[in-house]
């Protein structure tokens, strides 16, 4: 059974730093590129960040380039968000998010997701 | 960043209807887009993929249509289990952006 286990999140004030990880079982983890989505309460949801299955390969929204880093360990079946220079806007729950379902054209789409941790940015 | 754009932004029905949420593209996103559910408290579920293709698990119910900019997900028949918040997504570039959302509330 595929499993997301998001940790890390908590309050921070503006101008702080936080990582969240997110824990991985139930499939190969090195064969699957890994994003985090976010969600502040009660608002949609925005891509924030995906890394490539061997983390050669990383891309960022453009709220959040710059202050956030994506990696991942893949021994150690790990994916970690690094974010930096919070601001209040960032306050969301973060999600792990598995691109999985792959199509014949090679269009892979988010198949299965973590639960969230909540990152509260206020002084 | 290509922009979508989700009409309604609430939709009120009572079970046994049918539900038809619309989701407009900026630009065109070919059939790359994604159909998400999402409960409260709950993590987004995937409904549909490349515009008409259901996810594993998926009820026959649900079904999508669309290419290029304008895209529909069609509930043949709410069962209570459906009134949801239903989000579109963008796949075909970087930023996967998604659409602010579609609330199906009980009537």
């Amino acid at each position: 059974e595929v499993q997301l286990v998001e940790s890390g999140g908590g309050l921070v004030q503006p101008g702080g730093s936080l990582r969240l990880s997110c824990a991985a079982s139930g499939f190969t983890f090195s064969n699957y590129p890994m994003h985090w989505v976010r969600q502040p309460p009660g608002r949609g949801l925005e891509s924030v960040s995906v890394i490539s299955g061997n983390g050669g390969s990383t891309y960022y929204g453009n709220s959040v380039k710059g202050r956030f880093t994506i990696s991942r360990d893949n021994p150690k079946n790990t994916l970690y968000l690094q974010m930096g220079s919070l601001r209040p806007e960032d306050m969301a729950v973060y999600y792990c998010v598995r691109e999985g379902l792959r199509t014949t054209d090679g269009h892979n789409y988010l198949d299965y997701w973590g639960q969230g941790t909540l990152v509260t940015v206020s002084s | 960043e290509i922009v979508l754009t989700q009409s309604p932004a609430t939709l009120s029905l009572s079970p046994g209807e049918r539900a038809t949420l619309s989701c407009r593209a900026s630009q065109s996103v070919s059939s790359y887009l994604a159909w998400f559910q999402q409960k409260p408290g709950q993590a987004p579920r995937l409904l549909i993929y490349d515009a008409s293709n259901r996810a594993t698990g998926i009820p026959a119910r649900f079904s999508g249509s669309g290419s290029g900019t304008d895209f529909t997900l069609t509930i043949s028949s709410l069962e209570p289990e459906d009134f949801a918040v239903y989000y579109c997504q963008n796949r075909s570039n970087w930023p996967w952006t998604f659409g602010q959302g579609t609330k199906v509330e009980i009537k």
